[in-house]
């Protein structure tokens, strides 16, 4: 069974970068699917950020591209989401998740970040 | 602002069916056949009901039924039970990125 497990500071400072690994087990980050990062606000909606194939080919939410970046490693099975000048609109349970298939079939129990000082 | 546009809320009693709509434009839910259905119990992570408007994942009860009709989503959940009490959450495709809807809370009263 493809599981994933989001790490990373749960605290960021303001004007700081956020930094998240998501842990693959279960399948290979090589076996064809898209690895995808996705984050919800407090009480509010889900926002897609980014997601990568292995290759290192990327797609980005536009009213992010400018803060966010997406990379994948390939030997650690695993792949990343930095996003940098973070505000208070950055806090948000961050989700990592496989694309399958044209829909995120298989998340992470998700990791709560927030931004404060 | 979402993306797309979702309905805050839904209700329906048990046995009933209910219908949530996402709105969106020819650019994501009107141009393309990739419109997926989130289900989010309170705490847990996003479990796909639907993907490519009307296809149900294995294990996902046929209940769960979607549809598109222009630049305009549906997920109807029929036969309501408890444990369809959610949020909903649509998605769609937009040529090189995903979007979702703002989420709709469903209600089994």
């Amino acid at each position: 069974q493809v599981q994933l497990q989001e790490s990373g500071p749960g605290l960021v400072k303001p004007s700081g970068t956020l930094s998240l690994t998501c842990d693959v087990s279960g399948d290979s980050i090589t076996s064809g699917n898209w690895w995808t990062w996705v984050r919800q606000p407090p009480g509010e909606g889900l926002e897609w950020i980014a997601e990568i194939y292995h290759t290192g080919y990327t797609k980005y939410n536009p009213s992010l591209k400018s803060r966010v970046t997406i990379s994948v490693d390939n030997s650690n099975n695993q792949f990343s989401l930095r996003v940098t000048s973070v505000t208070a609109a950055d806090t948000a349970v961050y989700y990592c998740a496989r694309s399958t298939d044209w829909c995120l079939g298989f998340w992470g129990q998700g990791t709560l970040v927030t931004v404060s000082s | 602002q979402s993306a797309l546009t979702q309905p805050p809320s839904a209700s329906g009693s048990p046995g009933q069916s209910v219908t949530i709509s996402c709105t969106g434009t020819s650019s994501d839910v009107g141009g393309y056949n990739y419109v997926s259905w989130y289900q989010q119990h309170p705490g847990k992570a996003p479990k796909v009901v639907i993907y490519e408007v009307s296809k149900r994942p294995s294990g996902v009860p046929d209940r769960f039924s979607g549809s598109k009709s222009g630049n305009t989503a549906s997920l109807t959940v029929s036969g309501l039970r408890a444990e369809d009490e959610a949020d909903y959450h649509c998605s769609s495709y937009a040529g090189s990125y995903w979007v979702f809807g703002g989420g709709t809370k469903l209600t089994v009263l």
